[in-house]
């Protein structure tokens, strides 16, 4: 099992400020990465995939990088709605696994 | 639009079974492999298990293999989990979710909560 560790668990921020999260794997899955927000009792919604790709709808502030083991997930000018879990999946092995997930809150 | 609906979760003793249903709508849902992820309470995210979009290929984690089983009605448009010897780890919100072709998942379910204690 392809183990996913996310840095750091919390991150605290002022808004407007830039953050930068970061996912890393245990063996390399090349840029099979995912980025999924998830807000206090919803449903997580994918961010981005192909470790970089934005999803549809998604602003232009969030950006993402990386290959093999290490990615990061780079907010740019966080706003309120912003502040929220965000997990990094991998789809490169089986089982498919996430990271612990990082919280983005307001400093 | 793309919608996917959980039901069936609830609370359950240790040893009991319970089958959570997704409703699904918006998609070619026959064609779409789907999976169940969960999140303990406080918790990451974790997959479950998956089913092709015909049915004919499960696939199932260690934690819940033997337990657990994935099925789905296209008929219906509906996927399914049944849950058997359920234990307290298993206490979750259960979503369903559609695999994307290369991988991540794509959309997500409200997810249905499953409480597992005496």
């Amino acid at each position: 099992e392809i183990v996913m560790t996310q840095s750091p668990d919390t991150l605290s921020v002022s808004p407007g400020e830039r953050a930068i999260l970061s996912c890393r794997t245990s063996q390399t899955i090349y840029n099979n990465l995912a980025w999924y927000q998830q807000k206090p009792g919803q449903a997580p919604r994918l961010l981005l995939y192909g470790a970089s790709t934005r999803a549809t709808g998604v602003p232009a502030r969030f950006s993402g990088s990386g290959f093999g083991t290490e990615f990061t997930l780079t907010i740019s000018s966080l706003q309120s709605e912003d502040f929220a879990l965000y997990h990094c999946q991998q789809y490169e092995g089986w089982p498919r696994t996430f990271g612990q997930g990082t919280k983005v809150e307001i400093k | 639009e793309v919608l996917l609906v959980e039901s069936g979760g609830g609370l359950v003793q240790p040893g009991e079974s319970l089958r959570l249903s997704c409703s699904a709508s918006g998609f070619t849902f026959s064609s779409s492999t789907m999976h169940w992820v969960r999140q303990a309470p406080g918790k990451g995210l974790k997959y479950i298990s998956g089913i092709t979009g015909d049915g004919g290929t499960t696939h199932y984690t260690d934690s819940v293999q033997g337990r657990f089983t994935i099925s789905r009605d296209n008929s219906k448009n509906t996927l399914y989990l049944q849950m058997s010897s359920l234990r307290v780890e298993d206490t979750a919100v259960y979503y369903c979710v559609i695999r994307h072709t290369i991988g991540y998942y794509e959309h997500w379910g409200q997810g249905s909560l499953v409480t597992v204690s005496s």
